[in-house]
């Protein structure tokens, strides 16, 4: 399985837009891009995901790099409850495991 | 109703004792998964279940012995547990096993082996 490499923590001001990076070098042409968090004391929850263009919902935005070597989550206004522990992963159609790496954990100021 | 349930929320076990940890969905999704998470660590994959049929079994010990008695429940039967096998451990669902299927995590269960 392709692997992910993310910063091990990072902090924000409440109301800012966070950007959350995530790379994949070894990305192969069939590896879609997921996102989960997990809240203090919870089961880790879906975020967003896409494959080549960038995705909006929500929640969030993932901003997808030209040669899909990297990816970004965007939260465009960050609350206290943000703070978390953001996962990013791949997935393709070989398998159907969720592979979770170390993560980023987000810590929000007032 | 998006929730997936898990009972109990806190186990304290000897390493003689045999108990299990229940989890519970109602969304109609036919693929269930067992994940053990150990503090300040990521989920690990312990057991996967497609159509209430083990499909992975990421080789964990025989100690853990997974159930899907029906397509709503899953069931994870402890017996001789390490005090190294005290954890988090998660259940979630998913509509399928296709690797787009969002899974749904439950709270988990925070298991104390003495």
């Amino acid at each position: 399985d392709a692997k992910t490499t993310q910063p091990n923590s990072m902090e924000s001001n409440e109301e800012e837009p966070v950007h959350l990076p995530c790379n994949h070098s070894t990305i192969s042409g069939t590896d879609y891009i997921h996102w989960y968090r997990q809240l203090p004391s919870q089961g880790p929850e879906y975020v967003i995901h896409g494959l080549t263009s960038n995705v909006n919902n929500r929640m969030a935005s993932l901003a997808i790099a030209e040669d899909r070597k990297s990816s970004t989550l965007i939260l465009h206004r960050a609350t206290l409850r943000d703070a978390a522990v953001y996962y990013c992963i791949l997935k393709n159609t070989g398998g159907f495991k969720t592979i979770f790496g170390a993560g980023t954990r987000l810590f929000v100021k007032a | 109703d998006t929730e997936v349930t898990q009972t109990p929320k806190h186990l304290v076990m000897g390493m003689t004792n045999k108990k299990s940890l229940k989890c519970e969905q109602h969304m109609g999704h036919r693929a269930m998964y067992w994940y053990k998470q150990k503090a300040k660590k990521p989920p690990e994959l312990m057991f996967v279940y497609s159509y209430e049929k083990l499909s992975i079994n990421e080789s964990v010990p025989s100690r853990f012995s997974p159930e899907c008695p029906n397509s709503s429940l899953l069931n994870l039967h402890l017996h001789a547990l390490q005090p190294e096998d005290s954890a988090l451990y998660l259940c979630a669902s998913s509509r399928g096993t296709s690797f787009l299927d969002e899974q749904y995590f439950g709270p988990g269960t925070r298991l104390t082996v003495t």
